[in-house]
């Protein structure tokens, strides 16, 4: 069975710092990856996905996410935090190219 | 422009009642889903559709139903058998064929409470 696994519920960072959110996947095929930003009281928006046609991923907003195969991970991040960053952060895996598998959402919180 | 149009924004339920959310989509995706989000627990699948006049439970189904009887909407009934139905639930819909399949579409979710 497939599983996603993300390290930290909450993130702080202050703006134009280096954002880190990790997520880790259990998978026995090669998985599809996708990261989703959601801002308060609303749906999920596709940050990015990784299909298997280049390891490293670039995104909207100038997020990126880099899979490591040997680590099983797809981190998301970005150079330098924005206030407009701040949101919830999900990353999510699919095999069968149908429903998808959600972590339990990363908290991004952005200082001045 | 195209997109999923979830309604009502918000919703509340009396004991012992049946309350039926809606979502349609102009995207023309074949499959299209619903999830419960609860704080702190992601999102979970509650049922999703691949094709008209079919459709597969997903992990939390207990409590719920739905239909499709057209492409372009997939109601969710949460019925008086769900006895935690406060959440915020969302809709989603994709294309099945290419690379990256699943979700890539959602709504602006429903947010159901008890009275």
């Amino acid at each position: 069975a497939q599983s996603v696994t993300q390290l930290g519920s909450h993130v702080s960072v202050s703006e134009g710092a280096l954002v880190l959110l990790r997520c880790n996947y259990s998978s026995s095929v090669p998985p599809y990856l996708f990261w989703y930003v959601q801002y308060p009281n609303q749906g999920l928006q596709l940050l990015l996905k990784y299909t298997s046609a280049a390891t490293l991923v670039k995104g909207i907003n100038g997020f990126e996410a880099e899979f490591k195969k040997s680590e099983t991970s797809f981190h998301l991040t970005k150079p330098s935090a924005h206030m407009s960053d701040a949101a919830e952060y999900f990353c999510a895996v699919s095999v069968a190219g149908t429903a998808l598998i959600f972590g339990k959402g990363t908290t991004l919180s952005v200082s001045s | 422009d195209g997109g999923i149009t979830q309604s009502p924004k918000y919703l509340f339920r009396k004991e012992g009642q049946n309350v039926t959310l809606s979502c349609e989509q102009n995207l023309n995706h074949d499959a299209m889903y619903w999830y419960r989000q609860d704080p702190g627990q992601g999102l979970r699948l509650i049922y999703y559709s691949q094709i008209v006049n079919d459709f597969q439970k997903g992990d939390i189904a207990e409590g719920y139903s739905v239909s499709r009887e057209k492409k372009e909407s997939f109601p969710l009934t949460v019925t008086s058998a769900q006895k935690n139905p406060t959440a915020f639930y969302l809709c989603a819909s994709s294309t099945l064929r290419g690379q990256g399949g699943g979700p890539q579409h959602f709504g602006d979710g429903t947010r159901l409470s008890i009275l």
